[in-house]
């Protein structure tokens, strides 16, 4: 257990809907990150948020946004989904700072599938 | 930008045999992490072990060692005295200065009895 949650664990939505998927970072972990595994395009980074602000961004659609709280859970959430969206999401999180490594520990994902 | 190359798709080894895991990187950062992570067919993706850009010793955790040579910009994975439970994917992944994370496409290690 590495101690991030993800919810929920699978999903089943319809194409054009609207989810959102939750992450609770590990106990003091400032760092969140989401990703998507699918695969055909293997684990693509989409968001990196630090301490509630967006640190960096990578392949993540104009459809997806997420958001980091000031509890620093946060959410993913992706709207007018399409087939192609179906995939594994995965939140991690680390602490930098505090270990120098920026060690990013995995929840056990959401597997999101579009009907 | 940063590039992970992973080059074998599959690797077979047998029990209690130990097997190298190829990755090669690229990078115009001078401080970065290597970090190479487990995904078993369940699904979790479990860390294994870090490098530094920096570090000097190769790093080992059990019987997982990583084998860094810098000038070649590569970071194998060696794992000793193989396991059944070992059989998963395995990936291979950096971050730099830019704090965006990159990954390789895996490889796919099967432990035979």
């Amino acid at each position: 257990d590495s101690g991030v949650t993800q919810t929920p664990k699978h999903l089943i939505t319809a194409t054009g809907q609207r989810v959102t998927l939750r992450c609770s970072p590990r106990s003091g972990d400032l760092s969140v990150y989401w990703y998507q595994q699918s695969l055909d395009q293997g684990l693509q980074f989409l968001i990196h948020y630090y301490n509630g602000e967006e640190r960096a961004k990578g392949n993540i659609l104009e459809r997806f946004s997420a958001q980091q709280f000031p509890d620093l859970h946060s959410e993913l959430n992706l709207s007018s989904l399409e087939l192609g969206d179906s995939a594994l999401y995965f939140c991690a999180s680390s602490d930098p700072y505090s270990l120098g490594t920026d060690t990013q520990y995995f929840g056990p994902g959401t597997r999101l599938t579009v009907l | 930008a940063q590039k992970i190359t992973q080059t074998q798709p599959g690797m077979f080894v047998q029990e209690k045999e130990a097997v190298t895991l190829d990755c090669t990187y690229d990078t115009s950062d001078q401080s970065y992490g290597l970090f190479w992570y487990k995904q078993p067919s369940s699904g979790e993706m479990i860390f294994l072990i870090y490098q530094g850009s920096y570090d000097e010793q190769n790093a080992t955790e059990g019987r997982y060692s990583l084998n860094f040579q810098k000038a070649r910009k590569s970071a194998n994975l060696v794992i000793s005295a193989s396991q059944l439970g070992d059989s998963a994917m395995y990936f291979c992944a950096m971050i730099g200065g830019s704090y965006i994370p990159t990954f390789g496409r895996g490889t796919s290690l099967i432990v035979h009895p």
